[in-house]
């Protein structure tokens, strides 16, 4: 199997810095998403890592390192709409293309 | 704006009865589609994957029996919930990957909140 472990809950403050740590253990995957999701809705696509290294996406930015079995997703200037789970996620490298999910992390953003 | 949408957003039924929930790919042809579902503060759970023009593929512990999914055409998926039973209710997803990358990542639909009563 592949546990996907991801702390269950995170507060911090409005205009702050946060990061979120997921580790997995798995025989093999192609990729590392991370996936936000408000309470009732669908999640949304945040960013993906394929190779080991820090990729940035404005106020996001995700990490991989393969031989550590480590991501962590890192958000700038929190705002109070980010309070949502985050879901680290990976693409297994099985050719179905499904998605597994980690538990996810509700990130609570105070003023 | 939305590249798969799901129908409907909400439903509530009465146990026994059976439900429907669609899920379509807009301006793109999906071939495969996964339906989730996610139970309150539980991560999304894969239950099958839906393939255009053949059965779909179920994962351990979902019966096949109980949650019916057709895939007739290269827009649309269904899976029908049948013989609903009050713990079948959840939050009940499905994604579609869009381009032909493998890397590429899913887009859901905004989910079906069941309610079994």
């Amino acid at each position: 199997g592949q546990n996907i472990d991801q702390p269950t809950e995170m507060t911090a403050t409005e205009g702050a810095i946060v990061q979120i740590n997921c580790t997995y253990q798995t025989s093999g995957f192609n990729g590392l998403f991370w996936y936000q999701q408000h309470a009732g809705e669908a999640p949304t696509f945040l960013s993906y890592n394929v190779l080991d290294g820090l990729e940035e996406k404005g106020r996001f930015s995700s990490f991989l390192s393969r031989s550590k079995g480590y991501s962590y997703l890192l958000l700038k200037e929190l705002q109070m709409k980010d309070s949502a789970s985050y879901l680290c996620v990976l693409l297994m490298d099985t050719g179905r293309r499904a998605l597994t999910f980690g538990s996810g992390t509700r990130l609570q953003v105070q003023p | 704006g939305a590249v798969v949408s799901q129908h409907p957003s909400r439903v509530i039924c009465k146990s026994g009865t059976s439900v429907k929930i669609e899920c379509r790919s807009l301006d793109f042809q999906a071939t495969t589609m996964f339906w989730y579902r996610q139970f309150p503060k539980q991560s999304l759970m894969l239950m099958a994957t839906s393939n255009e023009g053949s059965k779909a593929t179920y994962e351990q512990g979902v019966e096949k029996d109980k949650f019916l999914i057709n895939h007739a055409s290269l827009t649309l998926s269904t899976l029908t919930v049948t013989s609903a039973h009050p713990e079948d209710s959840s939050f009940y997803i499905c994604s579609a990957p869009r381009t032909g990358s493998y890397n590429s990542p899913l887009h859901f639909g905004n989910g079906t909140r069941l309610t079994v009563t």
